[in-house]
């Protein structure tokens, strides 16, 4: 699976957007980006995933860059509950496993 | 709530001890995974069984063994504990190997190791 690079922290004010970057210029074609979130010593959370097109669902979007090297995790309007560590992964579908890096630590301030 | 039940939340012993962990996965999901969370490793993989067989092995030390019963339900089972076995170790489930990479996480447990 190919690598990823997130900033290791960034800062959010409630109610606003809050855009994560996730580089993996590595990327093979048939490798999907996925989105976890952690809340703090809980169960890592499935956010959102995508191959190629930009996705959308409840939680969150997500943006790929149409040469797929990155992306973006947009919350819309974020809330207190949303800081986390937020993990991007890269994955080929089907048989592999989910290999977490160290993830960028989202803190969502009044 | 994922669905994915964790057993014991806490759990502390002595080195050298040996304990075992269990996982009952959400209703239908037929591929386990445990993951260990410790402070300087973040989460690493250590081991996927589905439907009672293993899959896919990660950085599970060989003092460290799992299985999945029949019923599904998996048990992760360490033994010699070392001070730095202490960790938060999650399972998490989905329905199949060829899966879409939607895992559902358990809340953990937290084993400390005296």
């Amino acid at each position: 699976d190919a690598k990823t690079t997130q900033p290791p922290s960034m800062d959010c004010a409630e109610g606003r957007a809050a855009n994560l970057p996730c580089n993996h210029s590595t990327i093979s074609g048939n490798e999907y980006v996925y989105w976890y979130r952690q809340i703090h010593s809980q169960g890592p959370q499935y956010i959102i995933h995508g191959l190629k097109n930009n996705e959308t669902n409840e939680m969150a979007s997500l943006i790929i860059t149409e040469d797929r090297k990155s992306s973006t995790l947009i919350l819309p309007h974020a809330t207190l509950r949303d800081t986390a560590v937020y993990y991007c992964i890269v994955r080929l579908s089907g048989y592999s496993t989910l290999t977490f890096g160290k993830g960028t630590m989202l803190l969502v301030s009044p | 709530d994922s669905g994915v039940t964790q057993t014991p939340k806490h759990l502390i012993t002595a080195t050298g001890q040996r304990v075992t962990l269990r996982c009952s996965p959400r209703s239908g999901d037929l591929s386990v995974y445990w993951y260990q969370q410790s402070l300087d490793q973040g989460l690493q993989f250590l081991i996927q069984y589905y439907n009672g067989e293993e899959r896919a092995k990660g950085n599970i030390l060989e003092r460290f063994s799992a299985q999945q019963f029949p019923d599904l339900h998996s048990e992760l089972n360490l033994s010699s504990l070392e001070l730095g076995d202490s960790a938060l170790y999650f399972c998490a489930s989905s329905v199949s190997v060829a899966d879409t990479g939607e895992l559902f996480f358990g809340e953990g447990s937290r084993l400390t190791v005296l």
